[in-house]
């Protein structure tokens, strides 16, 4: 069974940094591409960023870059997000999702992170 | 920047079916595109249902199915059912790696 479980969310003030895990299992986690997608609580649904299997390649949302930066730890089943320069508009539900192909596969639970002094 | 409309809200009864759609803000939706759809119901993770245009996730009901109509995607949900009370969203693939989420669609089932 799939699984993808986030941690790392929390209060953080405006300014500040904060890193994201997703532990993944339940499928080769480094034969797949991997996202974070985020959700502005009663709004929709955001991409943030993507990370191919191997970790080579990275994409980024315009409104992140140069703030986030995702990777990935192949030996420990583990995504990240590192985010820096944190904003009040990056407060959200941050998801971990699995990318099979050019969709989003499984997806974790989410893990809200609140930039507020 | 790219803007990927869908309509805001639906009402559907029971057994009726309802069909959703998803646009570009310039230019036409097409199976390059890679279209995908999301049920999302409140506090819960988003649940893959359609990828590829027109192929159901695991587990998916064929009651949902995916298409290209005109110059959008479509999700039609057809014998609308009261657990299929969700927020829909698309998603489209811009290529280089990107993908829009498009604005999401409230369905009630009423």
């Amino acid at each position: 069974e799939v699984q993808l479980l986030e941690s790392g969310g929390g209060l953080v003030q405006p300014g500040g940094s904060l890193r994201l895990s997703c532990a993944a299992s339940g499928f080769t986690f480094s034969s797949y591409t991997m996202s974070w997608v985020r959700q502005v609580p009663g709004k929709g649904l955001e991409w943030v960023s993507g990370i191919s299997g191997s970790g080579g390649s990275t994409k980024y949302a315009d409104s992140v870059k140069g703030r986030f930066t995702i990777s990935r730890d192949n030996s420990k089943n583990t995504l990240y997000l590192q985010m820096n320069s944190l904003r009040a508009e990056d407060t959200a539900v941050y998801y971990c999702a699995e990318r099979p192909g050019y969709y989003f596969g499984y997806w974790g639970q989410g893990t809200l992170v609140t930039v507020s002094s | 920047q790219t803007v990927v409309t869908q309509e805001p809200s639906f009402s559907v009864s029971p057994g009726e079916t309802v069909t959703l759609t998803c646009g570009l803000s310039s230019g036409s939706v097409s199976t390059s595109n890679y279209p995908s759809w999301y049920q999302q119901t409140p506090g819960q993770a988003p649940r893959t249902l359609i990828y590829t245009t027109n192929t159901r996730s695991s587990g998916v009901p064929d009651r949902f199915s995916g298409s290209i109509l005109g110059n959008k995607a479509a999700l039609t949900i057809t014998g609308a059912q009261a657990d299929d009370e969700s927020d829909y969203y698309c998603v489209l693939y811009m290529g280089s790696g990107i993908s829009v989420f498009g604005t999401g669609t409230k369905v009630t089932v009423l």
